[in-house]
């Protein structure tokens, strides 16, 4: 079956300290995989997109960084975080060839910078 | 650029009733996908529904339903028998067929749901 994990489901980090999110999709090959923020009550923010191994597209100049070092493998990252990085982070998979059966939501990340 | 726009930040149905949560989207494609999305207290985004822009017929999963009107550039989801587990807060999206599009999709600012016993 096909599933996406992301891991940690909550974060609490202090200003200038590094992050790592982490995202894997099991049960498919090659997918595009996405990175969306989500502020309090709002809807969701592209942060970055992946449409195959190495290949990161970035949609919001941030204090944020992506990878894709395997196929089923994202990874959002900062050096130092900043108070505005705090959000809920959501990892996506989209589903089907044409993209026209959406995405699948990993459970996603609270962040919370102190 | 492509918006979505819920006009109904808030919306209260009694159970058993039905309700319907608008969504308007703006673009100069043709050929085009669009999704409602269900977030719940956990957190967890679930896709709820899908219409694809070349199918006049309106898209049903169960209870839920779009009234997909394309001229109008509309998309509005019913939902019938409403259930407590149906509150959440739900989410309109839009993705372009476009093959450079990369899956990009454009979301609403959502619409919080509320069902009343």
């Amino acid at each position: 079956s096909q599933t996406i994990h992301q891991w940690p489901a909550t974060l609490v980090q202090p200003v200038g300290s590094p992050l790592s999110l982490e995202c894997t999709v099991e049960g498919t090959s090659n997918p595009n995989l996405y990175w969306y923020r989500q502020a309090a009550g709002r809807g969701l923010q592209l942060l970055f997109y992946s449409v195959g191994i190495g290949q990161i597209s970035s949609e919001v100049p941030q204090n944020l960084s992506a990878s894709r070092p395997q196929d089923r493998q994202f990874i959002l990252s900062s050096k130092k975080l900043l108070l505005s990085d705090s959000g809920f982070y959501l990892c996506a998979w989209e589903r089907g060839l044409r993209g026209n059966y959406g995405y699948t939501f990993g459970s996603g990340t609270r962040l919370t910078v102190v | 650029a492509q918006t979505v726009t819920q006009s109904q930040p808030e919306m209260s149905v009694q159970e058993a009733e039905t309700v319907t949560l608008s969504c308007t989207y703006d673009t100069s494609e043709s050929d085009y996908y669009l999704f409602w999305y269900k977030q719940p207290p956990s957190r967890q985004m679930i896709l709820v529904i899908r219409q694809e822009a070349y199918k006049q017929q309106n898209a049903t999963e169960n209870r839920f339903s779009v009234n997909f009107q394309k001229a109008a550039k509309s998309f509005s989801l019913k939902i019938s028998d409403s259930q407590l587990g149906d509150a959440a807060m739900y989410f309109c999206a839009y993705r372009s067929a476009k093959s450079t599009n990369a899956g990009k999709s454009t979301f609403g600012d959502g619409t919080t749901l509320t069902v009343k016993p």
